[in-house]
């Protein structure tokens, strides 16, 4: 079975300052990877994917993410962080191949930003 | 783009009573709806997974009486949950995918159960 950690639980930063958050993965196969970002009141936004390629990955709002196969881990970074950043952010995968889009998600990671 | 709506967005009920969620998509047409529930500070835990016209697939202990789901078109999925009680008090997210791999969220329902 799949499973996703995340080991931050509350992270506190002030702005400008750099973010990594932790996501490590267990399955056996090869799997494709997701981080989502959830605002105060909001509905879950994709923030960036990994299916295949280039194993650093961009997305919005200035984020990016690098898999590395051989450590099993998918960290989400960005250089300056915002107060508007302050949101939870999850981690999932799902195995690739097929047209199942069931994910396996992380317990999050709730970060706040200070102005 | 694509939307994801839920219907309603907050309920608050009385046990034993039941309660429908709607989860409706549009502008793509959701072949597969994924139900979820999430506690406060938690993960996103899957209940269900459901294809369009069959019957969901249910997730290990959840009780597929009492969380009934149903996704008869392609733009509309329904979760009720039977006979509430104070414990199924959590929030639902519904995840629409379609055929080409497109997928979101909705906005979610917070049910409270008194």
């Amino acid at each position: 079975a799949q499973s996703v950690s995340q080991h931050n639980h509350h992270v506190i930063l002030s702005e400008a300052a750099s973010l990594e958050l932790g996501c490590n993965y267990s399955y056996g196969g090869t799997v494709n990877l997701f981080w989502y970002v959830q605002y105060p009141g909001q509905h879950l936004q994709l923030l960036l994917k990994y299916f295949s390629g280039d194993p650093l990955v961009k997305g919005i709002k200035g984020f990016e993410a690098e898999f590395i196969k051989s450590k099993f881990s998918f960290n989400l970074r960005k250089p300056s962080v915002q107060w508007s950043d302050t949101a939870e952010y999850f981690c999932a995968v799902r195995s690739s191949g097929g047209s199942n889009y069931k994910l396996t998600f992380g317990k999050g990671t709730l970060l706040t930003v200070n102005p | 783009g694509a939307v994801v709506s839920q219907h309603p967005s907050r309920v608050i009920c009385k046990s034993g009573t039941s309660v429908k969620i709607e989860c409706r998509s549009l502008d793509f047409q959701a072949t597969t709806m994924f139900w979820y529930r999430q506690f406060p500070k938690q993960s996103l835990m899957l209940m269900a997974t459901s294809n369009e016209g069959s019957k969901a697939t249910y997730e290990q202990g959840v009780e597929k009486d009492k969380f009934l789901i149903n996704h008869a078109s392609l733009t509309l999925s329904t979760l009720t949950v039977t006979s509430a009680h104070p414990e199924d008090s959590s929030f639902y997210i519904c995840h629409a995918a379609s055929l080409n791999s497109e997928q979101y969220f909705g906005p979610g329902t917070r049910l409270t159960v008194t």
